[in-house]
């Protein structure tokens, strides 16, 4: 198995561009988590998914951040307007299914915004 | 919410000797504990876990023990080499209450001298 898949692994961008990341979970998985990473902050959960379904965005630091899963080998997560404070690793993450506790992590995408 | 705090924030230890990682939590209704091993620009990848209902779990070099009335879980790396260099992760999950989220410690740098 690939594990789980994120593109691009590096971005960098100007502020005020819009930004958007991708994942391609582990085939058969049925959760879909997205973190981000940064020294002061840690890990944060900032969105996660059952089913293509979000069930909790309550980490979405604000409406510049969406995310979607349209379908079960896809999601994505977009800034839009970026500002430099977003710069961070952005990690999608998968699970077998809802009732399931292990995460699989992918290798993350490092976004700085300049 | 799930609160976790772990220490240290950096370990140095030299080959062959033993490191010890600590974590408390807040939510006694927490039941999963896993460890995530983080290398320089790669995902978290579960190294360990262990659930409430088991005081102690080993797999080769590492074991985690958790304490339940104290709300304290550890990680021990035994004759520790310089692969097990990176930064380690504690996280804990609910029974319920919280779907699938995993709140994570802020990290621990460990580095193995030779």
């Amino acid at each position: 198995d690939a594990g789980v898949i994120q593109s691009p692994r590096h971005e960098v961008t100007e502020m005020g561009q819009e930004v958007t990341l991708r994942c391609k979970p582990i085939s058969g998985h049925n959760s879909l988590f997205w973190y981000r990473q940064t020294m002061m902050r840690g890990l944060e959960l900032l969105i996660y998914f059952n089913n293509n379904v979000p069930i909790d965005d309550s980490g979405m630091p604000e409406d510049r951040f969406s995310a979607k899963m349209p379908n079960a080998s896809f999601s994505t997560l977009k800034i839009q307007p970026s500002e430099p404070r977003d710069s961070a690793v952005y990690f999608c993450a998968s699970g077998e299914t809802s009732a399931s506790d292990t995460q699989y992590f992918g290798p993350g995408t490092r976004l700085t915004v300049l | 919410g799930e609160n976790v705090e772990q220490h240290p924030s950096t370990l140095s230890v030299q080959e062959g000797d033993s490191a010890v990682i600590k974590c408390t939590y807040s939510d006694s209704a927490s039941n999963y504990f896993p460890w995530y091993k983080q290398e320089l620009g790669k995902g978290p990848q579960l190294i360990i876990d262990i659930r409430s209902n088991v005081g102690e779990k080993k797999d080769q070099r590492i074991a985690v023990t958790l304490n339940k009335t104290a709300k304290h879980f550890s990680l021990h790396i035994t004759e520790t080499q310089p692969e097990d260099s990176a930064v380690y992760f504690c996280a804990a999950k609910p029974l319920t209450g919280g779907g699938n989220k995993l709140t994570f410690g802020t990290g621990t740098q460990l580095k193995v001298e030779l």
